[in-house]
């Protein structure tokens, strides 16, 4: 069973707030994602990260940040939250090294909603 | 660069009906391959995955046979439940890519009615 957290699950803010959507994973893993969810369902690659002090564009761009101070911990933040920003943003993370297969263990996801 | 083809949906099936859903691929290295699944309101889980060719992933009693000829991944169960309605992800990894980054297909929606 996957050890990955994301908080807020829910959230509605105002546009203009500055949001952080929390990460946490106890697995160990080097490897971090944020993906963004759009309401037809497909996936989209936002950031990810190799490990400690490692943060990378995804293929998607995206107007959020990331930063990874800890190996267990991945905060996405928006400092000014827009209407187009609404979407479901999901966190996931994978083992390195040689062992890795490439499969991702996912968090449950925060749907943000800015009116 | 590399990508995933789904078959569009949604699929709406009647309970115990047999279940397929299409995936082919594209890539240029020796892809890891993957179905994912997503319940109403949480993230993905892995259903099942595939390696190397010929190899066949099972799992609750799905299965897909990784075939490199047809550069296939179709997802197949005998008798759905009405517990199988979701999301279903078919994603490709490949190994040569250092943060092993997953390429998704669009998603196939699947309800399963009593």
């Amino acid at each position: 069973e996957a050890d990955i957290y994301q908080t807020p699950r829910y959230l509605v803010i105002g546009t203009g707030k500055k949001i952080t959507l929390e990460c946490s994973q106890t697995m160990g893993h080097d490897k971090m994602y944020w993906y963004q969810q759009d309401p037809g369902m497909e996936l989209h690659l936002i950031h990810y990260s190799y490990g400690v002090n490692s943060t990378e564009k995804g293929d998607l761009s995206s107007e959020s940040t990331v930063s990874r101070i800890r190996t267990e911990h991945f905060p996405l933040t928006l400092e000014s939250a827009r209407p187009s920003h609404t979407s479901q943003y999901l966190c996931a993370s994978s083992k390195g090294g040689g062992t890795n297969t490439g499969e991702l263990f996912f968090g449950e996801g925060s749907r943000l909603t800015v009116l | 660069g590399d990508s995933v083809t789904q078959m569009e949906g949604p699929v709406t099936l009647s309970e115990e009906a047999f279940l397929t859903i299409n995936c082919t691929y594209t890539a240029t290295g020796y892809p890891s391959l993957f179905w994912y699944v997503q319940y109403p309101g949480e993230g993905l889980q892995l259903l099942l995955k595939a390696t190397k060719a010929d190899d066949k992933g099972s799992n609750k009693g799905f299965e897909a046979t990784y075939r490199k000829e047809t550069t296939s991944f179709h997802l197949e169960k005998g008798s759905v439940q009405v517990s199988d309605s979701a999301v279903y992800f078919c994603a490709l990894s490949d190994r040569g890519q250092g943060a092993q980054k997953l390429v998704f297909g669009q998603g196939t929606r699947l309800t399963i009615n009593p």
